[in-house]
């Protein structure tokens, strides 16, 4: 079975400051690898998704990631964040290719605080 | 459009009480999906039916939990007999037609359950 585990449960940050949330993913032979965004009841949101190709993955809201087969990483990376990026981030993987592609794994989310 | 809707957002029950809870996916999703998040965790798997056939249950806790999507549209949640364990955040999320690989699955807002 697949897990993702986040490293920094809460990680602190000035406005304008650049953020890297950090996911790593228990190996497989195939992966797909997502980011969403929760904030305060609300739905998660999808932030960008890797499937194939590039291993860098712009996605939305100034956000990219990139993909590290050999690290099994896929760290979410922002150069500049405004107090709006405030929310809870979750890393989630899935099995590339399988019959169970759909299942989503979640990782146990990294809360970003922007302060001002 | 509209997006994916959930109801109640808030439920308390008694323990041993029943509950259903129900979530409209975006209009023509085929596939949709519910999901258990319990304080300060990432989103569980739960189910995962494509129109009306629940082609996994694997997710679920016990067989207190019960899914149904009689139509391929509106689904219900149900948990017979609840115990205090069971409170969680209950997500729904559903994803287009599609090639069915790594599409992107868009979530409701939840329903937050309370057991007493």
């Amino acid at each position: 079975a697949q897990s993702v585990t986040q490293l920094d449960s809460q990680v602190p940050v000035f406005e304008e400051a650049p953020v890297e949330l950090r996911c790593n993913y228990s190996s497989s032979v195939s992966v797909y690898l997502f980011w969403y965004v929760q904030y305060p009841n609300q739905g998660l949101q999808l932030l960008l998704k890797y499937l194939s190709g590039s291993t860098l993955v712009k996605g939305i809201n100034g956000f990219e990631a990139e993909f590290n087969k050999s690290q099994t990483s896929f760290h979410l990376r922002k150069p500049s964040v405004h107090i709006s990026d405030t929310a809870e981030y979750f890393c989630a993987v899935s099995d590339g290719g399988g019959g169970s592609n759909y299942k989503l794994t979640f990782g146990k989310g990294t809360l970003l605080t922007v302060n001002p | 459009g509209a997006g994916v809707s959930q109801s109640p957002r808030y439920k308390v029950a008694k323990r041993g009480q029943d509950v259903a809870l129900r979530c409209d996916p975006i209009s023509g999703h085929v596939s949709l999906f519910w999901y258990q998040q319990a304080l300060g965790q990432g989103p569980e798997f739960l189910t995962y039916f494509q129109n009306e056939a629940q082609l996994d249950k694997s997710g679920l806790p016990s067989d207190r939990f019960f899914a149904e999507r009689p139509e391929g549209s509106v689904s219900t949640l149900k948990i017979q007999r609840t115990q205090q364990e069971d409170s969680a955040v209950y997500l729904c999320a559903s994803s287009p037609p599609g090639t069915g690989e790594g599409e992107t699955q868009y979530f409701g807002p939840g329903t937050r359950l309370l057991v007493l």
